[in-house]
């Protein structure tokens, strides 16, 4: 069974960037993948940040931004802010219909 | 404005059945697949299943499939989940969720508007 990963936590200091990443146990992510990003933050639903690799849903600032980094989806906030601070996930399409998250990176803004 | 309503979570025994419903408003219902997602508490996302916005393709998680039914009903704008022969870790808050397009060739049935979820706890 293909597993997606994240890493699990990750830092950034006000202002800076950072790229979070979404991979596979097994094989490279590509386009076909149409790697999707959401953010959540604690007693939250899930919000749209990107989909099909790299188009930013409505209302989602420039600073949030989707690629396929090497092998593996990625996403890029520069200039972060402290409300950035949340839980971010990736979602992969893997054929048939059938979707896998991962586990998700929880973003710390220190 | 696009409104995700999820309703019939609670507390169920191992084996039971409960059903899901979400309501839907601010976009053509018939028009887009509609996803589950679930999130088990303090953990990560799930999927658990998609259908097709005419209602006839459904798609399931291996670890539903089986027990789950994903169902629609156009003229009332409204997403359903029959969850049966429930088991402790069914225990999670399950969000609707509005997909990209009308199907789900491509993954355009992963999630673009959300609801706020109903809790499911499957307990003795």
């Amino acid at each position: 069974q293909t597993v997606v990963t994240q890493e699990s936590s990750f830092s950034v200091s006000p202002g800076g960037t950072v790229t979070l990443t979404c991979g596979l146990s097994s094989g490279s992510v590509s386009t076909s993948y149409s790697p999707s990003w959401y953010q959540q933050t604690p007693g939250q639903a899930p919000r749209t940040l990107i989909y099909s690799t790299n188009t930013r849903s409505s209302g989602v600032p420039d600073r949030f931004s989707g690629s396929i980094l090497g092998n593996k989806a990625a996403l890029t906030i520069t200039g972060a802010q402290a409300d950035d601070e949340s839980d971010y996930y990736c979602v992969l399409y893997m054929g048939s219909g059938i979707l896998v998250f991962g586990g998700g990176t929880k973003l710390t803004v220190l | 404005e696009v409104q995700l309503l999820e309703s019939g979570g609670g507390l169920v025994q191992p084996g039971g059945s409960l059903r899901l419903s979400c309501a839907a408003s601010g976009f053509t219902f018939s028009n887009y697949a509609m996803t589950w997602v679930r999130q088990t508490p303090g953990k990560g996302l799930e999927w658990v299943s998609s259908i097709s916005g005419s209602g006839a393709t459904p798609y399931y998680a291996d670890s539903v499939k089986g027990r789950f039914t994903i169902s629609r009903d156009n003229s009332k704008n409204t997403l359903y989940l029959q969850m049966n022969s429930l088991r402790t870790d069914d225990t999670a808050v399950y969000y609707c969720a509005k997909a990209f397009a009308l199907g789900c060739s491509g993954g355009t049935c992963r999630p673009d508007y959300w609801g706020q979820g109903t809790l499911v706890t499957v307990s003795s």
